[in-house]
């Protein structure tokens, strides 16, 4: 099983600052299968990024991601008062799909 | 566009089996080249997914549950279900389905299942 570790758990900042989020890891995934989601209190996550850099429909261009095999990061570029939530990197290229424990964004 | 919907019992006693289906609207089931996921969210905690079925039948399980997990298709009903044997407090979650391609694109609203006597 990959072990998806994200850091850090949570991150504090301030409405138009940048939001830089990591996902490592435990072996390599292919870039097609890592998605990053947002889960604000209540809802069901909504896919942000998948293919490592796709950004998914309606997702707005303040959201990027990167990365290549067991290094994936999420930015942020200004932060908007709606997107303080937690959000969880997730792949899917090797059996069981598995999620990273989350990183919490809140505001500071 | 595509909607999913769950459905089911919110109270479960321990050791009976939990059951759930996922409506699928705005599109069918078999269309596609899709998977159709159950991925639950315990209290406070992060996400852990479940399993998927292809419209064709073929399934796939975490192993930390595949003792306990079945996941069938109706596509003649556009659903799916989840049937998850000998629960215990453990199982106590929020329950979703989800559409699965290179992400999970589509989600439903979830559902809040409480295992207790």
């Amino acid at each position: 099983e990959i072990v998806l570790t994200q850091s850090p758990g949570t991150l504090s900042l301030s409405p138009g600052e940048r939001a830089t989020l990591s996902c490592r890891a435990s072996q390599s995934v292919s870039s097609s299968y890592l998605a990053w989601y947002q889960q604000k209190p209540g809802q069901a996550p909504r896919l942000l990024i998948y293919g490592a850099s796709s950004r998914a429909t309606g997702i707005p261009d303040r959201f990027s991601g990167s990365g290549s095999g067991t290094d994936f990061t999420l930015t942020i570029s200004r932060l908007e008062p709606e997107d303080f939530a937690v959000y969880y990197c997730q792949q899917s290229g090797t059996s069981p799909l598995t999620f990273g424990g989350g990183t919490k964004v809140e505001i500071k | 566009q595509v909607q999913l919907q769950e459905s089911g019992p919110g109270l479960v006693k321990p050791s009976q089996t939990l059951s759930l289906t996922c409506t699928v609207s705005g599109g069918s089931i078999s269309g596609g080249d899709y998977y159709w996921s159950w991925i639950r969210q315990p209290p406070g905690k992060g996400l852990e997914w479940i399993g998927y079925i292809y419209y064709s039948g073929s399934t796939y399980y975490n192993p930390s549950l595949e003792s306990r997990v079945t996941i069938s298709i109706d596509t003649s009903k556009n659903q799916f279900s989840l049937k998850l044997s000998s629960v215990t407090a453990a199982d106590t979650a929020v329950y979703y389905c989800a559409r699965s391609s290179y992400g999970l694109d589509v989600w439903g609203q979830g559902t809040t299942v409480t295992v207790s006597s």
